[in-house]
């Protein structure tokens, strides 16, 4: 099976300061795309970052950037200078292209920010 | 990104009743999906929602259970049939606004708590 494996529950961070969200995924595709979507409180998903796997570059996106290691299937979320509205569950996911539109979640890691 | 819009926003049903959810988009987009999301977990795709033709369902999720509808490229409808508590969950659409459908937006979900 496709899995998409979280394995930090829950992340603290001081605010001003970095965390890093590990990722790990499981496929025997080449073809892929991955994402991490943020949760607040709020309930509503929202797209942080996007990698196409077949790009080497990693994504950046202002304070959020990626670790993306495709031999290691490892696609792990840097958020630089957290801010407090960054607390929120964060998801992995992933898409293959040639299984049609489905995304697959990981369990998600809640992030904490101290102020 | 498109406008997401969902209705309701929560309700709380009574068990062996049915609740009808909609989802609204700003703009024309060729693929709609639904996702739920129970209590505490990840979110896990119901269904693609087609245009004009049936939907698409997943393993583990049926039509009578969860018929959905999706009159034109803007709107769609998920119904929960026949509830019960463990269908308590959120409830999220999302789009995707090209054919390859590489990037899901989600709405604010719907959440649904059945007594």
């Amino acid at each position: 099976a496709q899995t998409v494996t979280q394995s930090q529950p829950e992340m603290s961070v001081q605010e001003a300061e970095t965390v890093t969200l590990s990722c790990t995924y499981d496929t025997s595709e080449s073809d892929y795309y991955l994402f991490w979507y943020k949760q607040p409180p709020s309930r509503q998903m929202i797209l942080v970052i996007r990698q196409e796997a077949y790009k080497q570059q990693n994504a950046t996106e202002n304070r959020f950037s990626v670790n993306f290691q495709k031999a290691a299937k490892s696609f792990s979320l840097k958020i630089s200078d957290s801010q407090l509205g960054d607390a929120a569950m964060y998801f992995c996911a992933y898409r293959i292209k040639a299984a049609g539109n489905k995304l697959t979640f990981g369990g998600g890691t809640r992030v904490l920010v101290k102020p | 990104s498109a406008v997401i819009s969902q209705k309701p926003s929560r309700d709380i049903c009574q068990r062996g009743t049915s609740l009808t959810i909609q989802c609204q988009v700003d703009s024309q987009v060729t693929m709609m999906f639904w996702y739920r999301q129970q209590p505490g977990q990840s979110l896990t795709l119901i269904a693609t929602a087609n245009q004009g033709s049936e939907a698409t369902y997943e393993s583990g999720f049926v039509i009578d259970k969860f018929p959905i509808s999706r009159p034109n490229l803007t709107f769609s409808t998920l119904t929960v049939s026949n509830m019960s508590p463990e269908d308590s969950s959120i409830y999220l659409c999302s789009v995707a606004g090209s054919p390859r459908g590489e990037t899901q937006y989600f709405g604010p979900g719907t959440r649904l708590l059945v007594l």
